[in-house]
């Protein structure tokens, strides 16, 4: 089925521990984004993308790096895990106009908890 | 600075009891007001874009409007399937990017 596919769904680090999560659309959408969901907090924007070759910062970036070598794919790298990042993750995209634009297709989310 | 705001927090409601959820929103020059429903687990669904003043949408139980200042998301005679978080989103920036606010926690008792 068409959507967007985020692994792993749980993960565990320990403070200093380096991982990626994985995120890949098979829908064309040029737009893809990474956000956080902490209690009372709602969706935080991390990183964004507007296409292959092009990111930027969102509201929460710190401790957070990602590329976009492809339309499908785009992964979010934690470079040193603290446990201030335990979160849920959500991984979204949508195509960049159209009747679909700013219509933001989710992924079903990647928890990581941070010892 | 651009803020969504939702009321409240959370919901409780008897199956078949009417009610709305609240999204007031500071943005300028707005773009769109977005509706989604999340469900334990799962990541959000989109229900709803609202464009203009006075416009609404139904889905249906639940029926969007908007104003200049904020959104409602009345739900007519809900039932237990309801039950979910509702959140609403504005775009912002160049690339339109979703500001969200904190969500509803919508429960209906059967």
């Amino acid at each position: 089925n068409a959507g967007v596919t985020q692994t792993p769904k749980f993960q565990v680090l320990k403070t200093g521990q380096s991982m990626t999560l994985q995120c890949a659309q098979d829908m064309n959408h040029e737009y893809m984004s990474w956000y956080r969901q902490d209690p009372g907090m709602g969706l935080r924007l991390i990183h964004y993308s507007v296409g292959a070759g092009i990111t930027d910062q969102g509201e929460v970036p710190n401790g957070y790096n990602v590329s976009r070598s492809t339309t499908e794919d785009f992964p979010l790298r934690l470079l040193s895990a603290a446990p201030s990042q335990t979160s849920v993750y959500f991984c979204a995209s949508r195509p960049r106009g159209g009747s679909g634009a700013n219509v933001l297709t989710f992924g079903a989310g990647s928890r990581l908890t941070v010892l | 600075e651009d803020q969504v705001t939702q009321s409240p927090e959370a919901l409780r409601l008897q199956e078949g009891e009417s009610s709305s959820l609240n999204c007031s929103y500071t943005v300028s020059g707005l773009r769109g007001l977005f509706w989604y429903r999340q469900d334990p687990g799962k990541g959000p669904e989109f229900l709803f874009t609202l464009y203009s003043a006075g416009e609404e949408k139904e889905k249906e139980r639940l029926k969007a409007t908007l104003t200049k200042k904020e959104s409602f998301l009345h739900i007519t005679a809900p039932k237990p399937e309801d039950s979910a978080t509702y959140l609403c989103a504005v775009p912002k920036g160049s690339a339109r990017q979703l500001t969200f606010g904190s969500g509803t926690q919508l429960t209906v008792l059967p």
